[in-house]
């Protein structure tokens, strides 16, 4: 197993709400980045942190936004949530940001159900 | 963007059987090439990885082997088990990864 946590493990919500999902990196990692994954898909790429700074994104509206804090971890949060955002939020911890570095080692996933 | 181009998208192999899963690529600047599983339920996994100066690395029943010149990579399981049943993905991309839908890997006792 990696070193890389989430909270809260599931989660239920209604559509308009606000939520935050955490991450907590490996021990000596740098940069976290944030995947959706929906049910029987490849993660989608949504953001990604660097050394507190956000270091790229994919094609996700700003109500989705992120935060990284001094000791790396870092939190998602999606507001006005829609029913199409129901999906497993997976973070991966990385050393390093850009081209060929940094292996990414994946937390296990908060499930959100939106109803 | 890269795109990520796997095959097979399904692939069912008696146990003990071997399994090979391909990924194309298109950036020829690409040298980090990842495999990840993906049990159902679970995170995705790093399985083995290889850089662009590498042509094949192996670890027990697990290797991959690069072709530069083809710009293809594959995943090669041998004498498979039941606990290799999952999706597989190989992400592209530098610094973010571009996942496709996988390869679902089926091993039948």
């Amino acid at each position: 197993e990696t070193g890389v946590t989430q909270s809260p493990t599931h989660l239920i919500k209604t559509r308009g709400q606000q939520v935050t999902l955490r991450c907590s990196s490996q021990s000596g990692h740098n940069t976290v980045s944030w995947y959706q994954q929906a049910l029987g898909q490849g993660p989608q790429f949504i953001f990604q942190y660097y050394r507190e700074e956000e270091n790229g994104r994919g094609n996700f509206p700003p109500r989705f936004s992120g935060l990284q804090f001094p000791n790396y971890s870092s939190e998602l949060n999606v507001n006005a949530l829609e029913l199409d955002d129901s999906a497993l939020y997976l973070c991966a911890s990385s050393l390093g940001a850009g081209r060929g570095r940094g292996t990414q080692y994946f937390g296990p996933g908060t499930r959100l159900l939106v109803l | 963007g890269e795109n990520v181009e796997q095959h097979p998208s399904t692939l069912s192999v008696q146990e003990g059987d071997s399994a090979v899963i391909k990924c194309t690529y298109s950036d020829s600047a690409s040298n980090y090439f990842p495999w990840y599983k993906q049990e159902l339920g679970k995170r995705p996994q790093l399985i083995i990885d290889i850089r662009s100066n590498v042509g094949e690395k192996k670890d027990q029943r697990i290797a991959v082997t690069l072709n530069k010149t083809a710009k293809h990579f594959s995943l090669h399981i041998t004498e498979t088990q039941p606990e290799d049943s999952a999706v597989y993905f190989c992400p592209r991309g530098g610094q973010n990864f571009v996942f496709g839908p996988g390869t679902r890997l089926s091993v039948l006792p």
